[in-house]
């Protein structure tokens, strides 16, 4: 079974650019996460799907960051402008339902400079 | 609100000696626990899970753990330390409610020859 497919694997920006990463979460999970994880921390949810709907974006900076899930599947995140502080690692994990294991994929390591 | 403390930030252990990381939550309720690892540039794996019942744990890879609710922990321990074992450990706690995850800061672990 193939796991969660993330791309790319990793991006370097300027300050004030815009970035977006790709994700593809596994075959017939309905339920899909961004989580952020700087450096020294744990990561931490940003958005959760289920299907084509949002969960929860409670914490999820919406003056900045946007993501969306088309047809329940693949799912973008995009920050625009970006900041210094963005600098983290992106993961995006799935499951079949939110009672269920989540399975994350390899992430995507952002550079701001 | 619930959190995860892990207080170790960094262990070193020799190859073939036991292993114990700490895990302690916060949680108003019945608390759903987790361990996962995360080796360099790779996403999160799924080590055991704590949901209901016996409060030992078996998980893969030789891992076990132990819910004790009158400490608030869920420590991870290993009998014998393989040199694979060298990752980032992260304990994770979910609500019953809507299963959201929050993550400990994580505990790094190295493994000596």
């Amino acid at each position: 079974e193939a796991g969660v497919a993330q791309s790319p694997r990793y991006k370097i920006i300027e300050k004030r650019q815009s970035v977006a990463f790709w994700c593809n979460p596994i075959s017939g999970h309905a339920t899909l996460y961004w989580y952020q994880q700087i450096l020294g921390q744990g990561p931490k949810l940003l958005i959760q799907f289920q299907n084509n709907g949002v969960v929860d974006d409670s914490q999820l900076p919406k003056d900045r960051f946007s993501a969306e899930r088309l047809k329940g599947v693949d799912s973008t995140l995009k920050i625009q402008p970006a900041k210094l502080e963005d600098s983290a690692v992106y993961l995006c994990a799935s499951n079949i339902d939110y009672v269920d294991t989540q399975y994350f994929g390899p992430g995507t390591r952002l550079t701001v400079l | 609100a619930q959190s995860v403390t892990q207080p170790d930030i960094h262990i070193t252990v020799s190859e073939g000696a036991s292993l114990e990381l700490r895990c302690n939550y916060s949680y108003g309720a019945t608390p759903y626990l987790f361990w996962y690892v995360q080796s360099p540039g790779q996403g999160l794996q799924l080590l055991l899970k704590y949901f209901s019942g016996d409060t030992l744990v078996q998980g893969i890879k030789g891992f076990e753990a132990e819910f004790k609710r009158s400490q608030s922990s869920f420590n991870l321990r290993k009998p014998s330390v393989h040199w694979s074992d060298a990752a980032e450990y992260f304990c994770a706690v979910g609500g019953s409610n809507d299963y959201k995850l929050s993550f400990g800061a994580g505990t790094t672990v190295t493994v000596r020859a």
